[in-house]
């Protein structure tokens, strides 16, 4: 059965440092890959996409994602983290129309 | 643009009842995702439509959830009778589906929905 995973329900990160939000999945063929964010009481925003080519991609509001076929991983990145990027980051995978989901990764920016 | 547009935000009503959800996707986009969000179960696929036929229903909790889509631009999720443990958000979500790559979906911003 295909599947996302996200090991960590929640991250912690100071305002300033990098961030890192991990993703790894399991879809056969070549996977289409995305993440996205979502904020309270808000319906889930697309951040960005790997569908072929770059390994980096690079996203809305300074976001990019690494895709590594030989660890099947696309986590989520930002050099440097701001207060407002505190939300909910969903990643979701598919090789069809369907996306499976992971179960989401709360990050929380501290001041 | 207006993207995509739920109705209601918020429902509140009695176990038993009718609720009918709505959804209007983004103009252009000839799919149609249904979803429900909880705490304990995270986001789950309900049914999801291409060029208004359902194409796989199998997250269709039992036969009290309904979904229909007469046309393009109008979507609804229906559950009848409803219980307590239907509570949660339901978001609808579409996207553009040809051939080739899988194209982002985009979400509304759901609908709460309290079963008393």
């Amino acid at each position: 059965a295909q599947s996302v995973a996200q090991p960590e329900d929640q991250v912690n990160v100071a305002e300033g440092n990098p961030l890192t939000v991990k993703c790894t999945y399991s879809v056969s063929g070549n996977p289409y890959l995305f993440w996205y964010v979502q904020y309270p009481n808000r319906g889930l925003q697309f951040l960005l996409k790997y569908i072929t080519g770059d390994n980096l991609v690079k996203g809305s509001y300074g976001f990019e994602a690494e895709f590594n076929k030989s660890q099947t991983s696309f986590h989520l990145k930002k050099p440097s983290a701001l207060v407002s990027d505190s939300a909910l980051y969903f990643c979701a995978g598919t090789n069809t129309d369907k996306l499976i989901f992971g179960t989401g990764t709360r990050l929380q920016v501290f001041p | 643009d207006a993207g995509v547009i739920q109705s209601p935000r918020h429902e509140v009503t009695e176990m038993g009842q009718e609720v009918t959800l709505r959804c209007k996707p983004i103009s252009g986009h000839n799919s149609l995702f249904w979803y429900r969000q909880t705490m304990m179960r995270g986001l789950e696929l309900l049914i999801y439509f291409n060029n208004n036929v359902p194409i796989d229903d199998s997250g269709m909790p039992e036969d009290r959830f309904s979904a229909k889509m007469p046309n393009a631009s109008f979507s609804t999720l229906k559950i009848q009778p409803s219980e307590p443990r239907d509570s949660a958000v339901y978001f609808c979500a579409s996207s553009f589906s040809g051939t080739g790559a899988a194209q982002p979906q985009h979400f509304g911003d759901g609908t709460r929905l309290s079963i008393l």
